[in-house]
Parts: structure tokens; sequence; C-alpha cells
């Protein structure tokens, strides 16, 4: 069966300081690889996707993610953190075909932004 | 705007006491589903729908009911709630080509069943 583990449930980083949330899956096929991000009190908004081609992707807001199939990992990376990006970031992985093409995500890390 | 709806935002009640969550997104998707949120288990889903008058079960749904009469509303129906359905409720949709788009989410509704 499909997984998804974020070992990181809290991190905390200095303003300005760089940032890397790890992501690890378990999944038969080529995975498809998304990560969300969600600020208090909000919805999930997605950072970035990797479908498929470059393994490093670019997404929002500074972020980026390299996809290691060797390593079956997605970890999202920023160089240098802002106070605004203290949410809950949450890694998930899809489709299958069980359940619509749905998202199975992982438990999500906090992330605290110390100024 | 583009987006997902849910009302209410907040609700509180007590075991027993029906109760349906709405959702409505303006994006004319065919795909709408329920998730669930509980702290260290991320998002679960509970119920989706692939079309109008398609739904199906995901990993959670005992104690939910959904209906699509409509393509662009896909309410939550707990008939008996009970404590253990506390939770934050997530809608999201999206296009039928997944590989197309991701989904949308709506803004949450928390939940506390007494």
């Amino acid at each position: 069966a499909q997984s998804v583990t974020q070992p990181d449930i809290h991190i905390t980083v200095s303003e300005g300081a760089s940032l890397e949330l790890r992501c690890n899956y378990s999944y038969g096929a080529t995975p498809y690889l998304f990560w969300y991000v969600q600020s208090p009190g909000q919805g999930l908004q997605l950072l970035l996707k990797y479908f498929s081609g470059d393994t490093l992707v670019q997404g929002i807001k500074g972020f980026e993610a390299e996809f290691k199939r060797s390593q079956s990992s997605f970890n999202l990376r920023k160089p240098s953190v802002h106070w605004s990006d203290a949410a809950e970031y949450f890694c998930a992985v899809g489709p299958f075909s069980g359940g619509g093409n749905k998202l199975t995500f992982g438990t999500g890390t906090q992330l605290k932004v110390e100024l | 705007e583009a987006q997902v709806t849910q009302n209410p935002r907040y609700l509180i009640t007590v075991t027993g006491k029906k109760l349906t969550v709405t959702c409505s997104q303006n994006m004319n998707h065919e795909y709408m589903s329920w998730y669930r949120q509980d702290p260290g288990l991320g998002l679960r889903q509970i119920y989706y729908s692939m079309n109008v008058e398609v739904t199906d079960k995901g990993d959670v749904p005992e104690g939910y009911k959904v209906s699509r009469k409509e393509k662009r509303n896909f309410p939550l129906i707990l008939e008996s709630p009970s404590p253990n359905q506390t939770s934050l409720y997530f809608c999201a949709s999206r296009p039928p080509d997944f590989f197309e788009e991701t989904q949308y989410f709506g803004p949450g509704t928390r939940l506390l069943v007494l």
C-alpha cells in the first residue's frame, strides 16, 4: 500500500536560515508528488508538484523540491526562510485508482520561524 | 475567483444531532472529495465523487454520507455525530484529468461533537 512519511513533526528555524523538510514515500509505481502548505486557519495551498522530467521542481513562494528515486524522497527546501513561512507542510503522493485518483498525505511538519 | 467554499466554518454540536456541512465549487469540476484532518494522522479521504450522482467511499467513510445532485455541490452529512468525528474537514475539487491540474481545497470546517 502507498504511504508517505514525514519524519519531523516540528521544526524550528531562524528567519533567514535555510530550510529542508523531509518526505519519504512508498509506492509501487512512478509516483506523482506534491507539497502543500496550510497556514493557520486556512485551507491547503499547493506549493509544487512533480509528475515527470526534471527532478528539481520549483514552486511558489521560493520553495523547491528534489525527487530522488533511489532514496524514495521528495524533500522540500527554501534557501532563506521568512517569518510568513510559519505553517504546517504536507507531502502527498498519488494518484491511486482506488479513491478516484486520491492523494495520500503525510502527517505533516509544523514549521516555526524564530525572529 | 475560482474557489471552494464550505459552510459552516466552525460548528459545535452534541452527539446524535444530525448535521450537514456544505461544499460548493465554482470551477465546474467533475471530481469532488471530502477529507478529515486529525493531529498526527494527516488528511484522510472520507468520500469522493467522480461526477453527478456518482459517489464512492474513501478510506474512512463510517458515520458519514454524501450526495451529489448537482455538479457544484457536495454536502457531507453526519446522521448521528459522535465525539470521534470531532475533526477538521476539508472539501476539495479538481478537473477530471489528474495530470492537468491538481486539487483545490476549501478553507476547512472545524467540528466539535460533545
